[in-house]
């Protein structure tokens, strides 16, 4: 089970985003990834293997963590990035997501 | 560039079954895990299962066990999602993917009455 906190984060732009996703046992090799997701739209993959950005990810967006406990950081808030942030477990079957963190204008 | 084509929206009574397509172009096909993922209104992502790359193992989430059959047809590569005795509760937009990696754009599937 993976539990993502908070529920809801408003902010705003500029500023910092933290995100968290804590997972009830250790995540096999950290296969821990981030999706963003947008109204009306598919989620696209952001983070893979906890840290790893994927291409064409602005720099803000990082990953880090090991074993349970991970964090999505975006370090200066763009318009586009309030959206749905899910996080998933991809180390052992089943390939839980997280409940997901609303990211708000504030 | 990787494209994976779904079909199209679906509605369908309570018991029936549905099966959804996703065509996937721009990459090998067969060597890739394909998943499905499912988005009730609303609500958050939730994974159903797995096929390997050759299509003879599958793996299921426990929820879904005894409903869902997940294949694949190399000849034209397509993967397939079959889910039966369709209750209310499995109205969702339904999303193929390429590992975690890559996604469909997603199958509205409405179940009712």
């Amino acid at each position: 089970v993976l539990t993502q906190s908070p529920g809801t984060l408003s902010l705003s732009p500029g500023e910092r985003a933290t995100l968290s996703c804590r997972a009830s046992q250790s995540v096999n090799n950290d296969y821990l990834a981030w999706h963003q997701q947008k109204p009306g739209q598919a989620p696209r993959l952001l983070i893979y293997g906890a840290s790893n950005t994927t291409t064409g990810i602005p720099d803000r967006f990082s990953g880090s963590g090991s074993g349970t406990d991970f964090t999505l950081t975006i370090s200066r808030l763009e318009p586009e990035d309030f959206a749905v942030y899910y996080c998933q477990q991809y180390g052992s079957t089943p390939y839980a997501f997280g409940q997901g963190t609303k990211l708000e204008i504030k | 560039q990787v494209q994976l084509v779904q079909s199209g929206a679906e509605v369908k009574k309570p018991g029936a079954s549905v099966k959804i397509s996703c065509k996937a172009s721009g990459y090998t096909f067969t060597n890739f895990y394909m998943h499905w993922v499912r988005q009730a209104p609303g609500q958050g992502l939730e994974w159903m299962g797995v096929i390997t790359p050759s299509g003879d193992n599958t793996n299921y989430a426990q929820k879904f066990q005894g409903r869902v059959t997940i294949t694949r047809e190399t000849s034209t590569s397509t993967l397939y999602m079959e889910l039966s005795g369709l209750r209310s509760e499995d109205t969702a937009v339904y999303y193929c993917t390429r590992s975690i990696e890559y996604w469909g754009q997603g199958t509205l599937v409405t179940v009712s009455s």
